[in-house]
Parts: C-alpha cells; structure tokens; sequence
C-alpha cells in the first residue's frame, strides 16, 4: 500500500521569500511522484513531476522538487514567492502493484499556500 | 495539447435525483478515473477503469455510483439517488502510463 504525508496544511510565507512545501510518502515499489497545484475554483495543474529519472525536477513557475530515496521524501520548493503562487498544492504517488495497467493515484491531504505582500 | 474535459462545470440537483457526471479523456488514453473533492478536504478516489470494466474501486464507490464508456470516447459517472453528501467537486482523469491528466472537475451541488 502507498501513502502521502504532506507535513503542513497550512503554510504562509512573504512575497519574494522561499518557499517549501513538504511531503513524504511510503511505497512498496519505486513509486512516481507528482506535484499538482490547485488554484481557487480550478481544477489540478501539474507543476512536476518525478519518474525515476533526475532525482532534482524542475517545474512550470519556478518550482523545483527533490526525490530522496532514503528520506522518502518529496519536497517542493520556489527559491522565491510570488502572489500568484497562492493556491492548495496537493503531492500525489502513483504505483500499479502489477507493474503495468491501472494507476492508483495517492494525493496527500493538501497544503494551502498563502503568499503576504 | 490534448486535455481531458468534463461536463458540465456545476450541476445542481435535489437529493434523490440521479445525476451524469460526463468526461471526455484523452483519445489515446487506456486507463480512466474519477475523483472526488468534498469542500475543504482531500481529493479521494473513487474508482479505475480500463477495458470496459471497473479495475479497481474504492469503499466510497457503493452500489450508488457507477461508471460507463458508452461511445468509446466519453466516460460517466452515474449516482442514482444522490444525498446531501455527494455535494462535491468531482474530477476525471485519464492516463497511458504513470502521469494522469485531469479535467477541470464538475462542481455537484446536493440540495
């Protein structure tokens, strides 16, 4: 079974300040990972995501994520913020336990992320 | 790029109705999923579907719901007698492989 833990549901940081959203999660198998961003009323944009290649991904807007193994950590990070970052960021693992065929996706319960002028 | 759309974006109904939520995946996509957003709380997942049957469900998937590909490109979601508590975003996605893309969801108002 997989699980998502996102540490903080609710994080705020200062406009131009770095951002760091956290996750860790826990897979039978080497998992994927994703990053989705979900603005108010919106539905799910994918900001990265990871496959097993490049443990440092890079996403759309300046954000970045990290896979490290031996953490099971998957955390996201802006180097700075901007307004329009404002939004609920959900990490979400993706595992087929018959190694191919349908993806069950995992989402963590979201962190709300709220930038300060 | 291609894009997962649903419709439509809200749809309100009195409890007991029976309700269609539509989407269209991805053309070239095999395996299919709805999710649901109750306000304020996780995104859950309700049910896979590949090769015209259910592939995996959850315990939020009862014998209220179900799931069609009726025309080989639209895939619904059927609640047959929807309660004040299905009020909630649901949300389609499709995938070919690990990544799935998500439509804009449809916004289920229970009244």
């Amino acid at each position: 079974a997989q699980s998502v833990t996102q540490l903080d549901s609710h994080v705020s940081v200062s406009e131009g300040t770095p951002v760091l959203l956290r996750c860790n999660y826990s897979s039978s198998y080497s998992p994927s990972l994703f990053w989705y961003v979900q603005h108010p009323n919106k539905g799910l944009q994918l900001l990265l995501k990871y496959t097993s290649a490049a443990t440092l991904v890079k996403g759309i807007n300046g954000f970045e994520a990290e896979f490290k193994k031996s953490e099971t950590s998957f955390h996201l990070t802006k180097p700075s913020a901007h307004m329009s970052d404002a939004a609920e960021y959900f990490c979400v693992v993706s595992q087929s336990d018959s190694g191919a065929g349908s993806y069950q996706l995992t989402f963590g319960k979201g962190t709300k992320l709220s930038v300060i002028p | 790029e291609p894009e997962v759309t649903q419709t439509p974006s809200h749809q309100v109904t009195q409890m007991g109705q029976e309700v269609i939520l539509r989407c269209v995946p991805i053309s070239n996509h095999l395996y299919f999923y709805w999710y649901r957003q109750i306000l304020g709380q996780k995104v859950e997942f309700l049910v896979s579907f590949y090769n015209n049957e259910i592939s995996e469900k959850s315990e939020i998937f009862d014998d209220q719901f179900s799931v069609e590909r009726p025309d080989g490109s639209n895939f619904t979601l059927k609640i047959r007698s929807t309660k004040l508590e299905d009020s909630a975003m649901y949300f389609c996605a499709s995938n070919y492989w690990a990544e799935a893309f998500f439509g804009q969801g449809t916004r289920l108002t229970v009244v």
